[in-house]
């Protein structure tokens, strides 16, 4: 299977601090996308970053990919009670055209005010 | 306009009844997709359409029925459904088929949460 895997499954911080979510997949991949999901929300998609990059920013988010361990980081820096979400990546696979996405079981992160 | 729009937002229907969950976007979009989701649980693949015709059904039960009647409408009819089957089903839909295997960005709408009572 090619279901990855974030990391903690649950992280809780105080405002202002900086949160680091993990995760990891199995097999080759062309790209990989982050996802926030509010509570009982839709996934809103954060950052897709390719196989042949490296790092990728947007605003407060970093997202970086190193394909030779087959993992991802997300960091939210100077967080704010309203990033308090669910954070998935999701991947394709490289040996497939059909459109399928391998989600990881999501990190729920909490940010207290 | 990045938006993927479901309706209706709750659906609650008895196992006997037949309902539809809708789905529509303007972005010109050729893949549409659905997705199950559980609670505490990541999205999972149900259907994939590409150019309006079915490519990926994923051992899904036929109580379950997708429909494309166009480019920009995806539907799931719903029928004799069982109370496992409550859920949250989200559409999503990209650029090209292959998803994020051709480098697109998958958009996912809000959902449609269902209870089957």
């Amino acid at each position: 299977s090619q279901q990855g895997e974030e990391d903690p499954q649950a992280l809780s911080i105080q405002e202002g601090e900086n949160a680091t979510m993990n995760c990891s997949y199995k097999t080759s991949i062309n790209n990989l996308q982050w996802y926030r999901q509010n509570s009982g929300r839709g996934l809103v998609h954060l950052i897709l970053i390719r196989s042949n990059e490296r790092e990728k920013h947007s605003g407060r988010l970093r997202v970086t990919l190193d394909t030779s361990k087959k993992s991802s980081s997300l960091l939210i820096t100077a967080s704010r009670a309203a990033d308090t979400a669910s954070y998935f990546c999701a991947t394709d696979d490289r040996g497939s055209t059909l459109g399928r996405l391998y989600f990881g079981r999501g990190t729920q992160l909490t940010v207290w005010p | 306009d990045t938006e993927v729009t479901q309706t209706p937002k709750h659906l609650v229907m008895g196992m006997t009844n037949k309902k539809s969950l809708k789905c529509e976007q303007h972005m010109g979009h050729r893949a549409m997709y659905w997705y199950k989701q559980k609670a505490k649980k990541p999205p999972e693949l149900m259907f994939v359409y590409s150019y309006e015709k079915l490519s990926i059904n994923e051992s899904v039960p036929s109580r379950f029925s997708p429909e494309c009647p166009n480019s920009s409408l995806l539907n799931l009819h719903l029928h004799a459904l069982q109370p496992e089957d409550s859920a949250l089903y989200l559409c999503a839909s990209s650029q090209e088929p292959g998803g994020l295997s051709s480098g697109n960005t998958i958009y996912f709408g809000e959902g449609s949460w269902l209870t089957v009572v």
